[in-house]
């Protein structure tokens, strides 16, 4: 099985810009997370959605959003850019995104904003 | 409110040495426990994980973890660390449908 892959794996932006990244989770996979990892602060969770569905929400502005499609795919659109959303954003996928089920991680989309 | 404490930032170790990473956690009812394992620049790799059973669970690369439900704690221990350990190690807790991730511990192994 193939695991779950982001794109673009790096990103440069400037200040004021948007930016959408995309996540394509495992096959069979329905929910779908989204967090940012800055040194220091571990995973901060974004979002969560499940069969196109936001079900969760972190406590980030709503500069940050998303979206799920009907085949689970998901982007992720930041909006009005800001030098503090450098980070690396981490999409992980699980079969139903209940506790019990491991959340698998892509390798991360790189945002570096200028 | 769940929460998950990793109180140690940074460990160094000898190559050889063994090894034992702290997690702490606060949720009310009986928790599902990960231990990830992050290299630079990568996304998490699941080691280990606890649902119930047996508190001492195996991971792969030779990883093992303890859950003592009395300390709220589930520590990632390795007997023997090998140079190719060093990475950034992160415990979770699956609590519903969300997750809750510590901060991470960094691991040096040195020669």
């Amino acid at each position: 099985k193939a695991g779950v892959t982001q794109t673009p794996r790096y990103l440069i932006k400037t200040r004021g810009q948007q930016v959408t990244l995309s996540c394509s989770p495992i096959s069979g996979h329905r929910s779908v997370s989204w967090y940012q990892q800055t040194p220091g602060q571990g995973l901060q969770f974004l979002f969560e959605y499940f069969s196109e569905t936001q079900r969760n929400k972190g406590n980030f502005p709503g500069r940050f959003s998303g979206r799920q499609f009907s085949n689970s795919r998901s982007e992720m659109n930041v909006s009005t850019l800001e030098l503090g959303d450098s980070a690396l954003y981490l999409c992980a996928s699980s079969l139903s995104g209940n506790g019990y089920n491991e959340q698998f991680f892509g390798p991360g989309t790189r945002l570096t904003v200028l | 409110a769940q929460s998950v404490t990793q109180p140690d930032i940074h460990i160094t170790v000898s190559e050889g040495a063994s090894l034992e990473l702290r997690c702490n956690y606060s949720y009310g009812a009986t928790p599902y426990l990960f231990w990830y394992v992050q290299s630079p620049g990568q996304g998490l790799q699941l080691l280990l994980k606890y649902f119930s059973g047996d508190t001492l669970v195996q991971g792969i690369k030779g990883f093992e973890a303890e859950f003592k439900r009395s300390q709220s704690s589930f520590n990632l221990r390795k007997p023997s660390v090998h140079w190719s350990d060093a990475a950034e190690y992160v415990c979770a807790v699956g609590a519903g449908n969300q997750f809750y991730f510590g901060t991470g511990t960094s691991l040096t192994v040195i020669p």
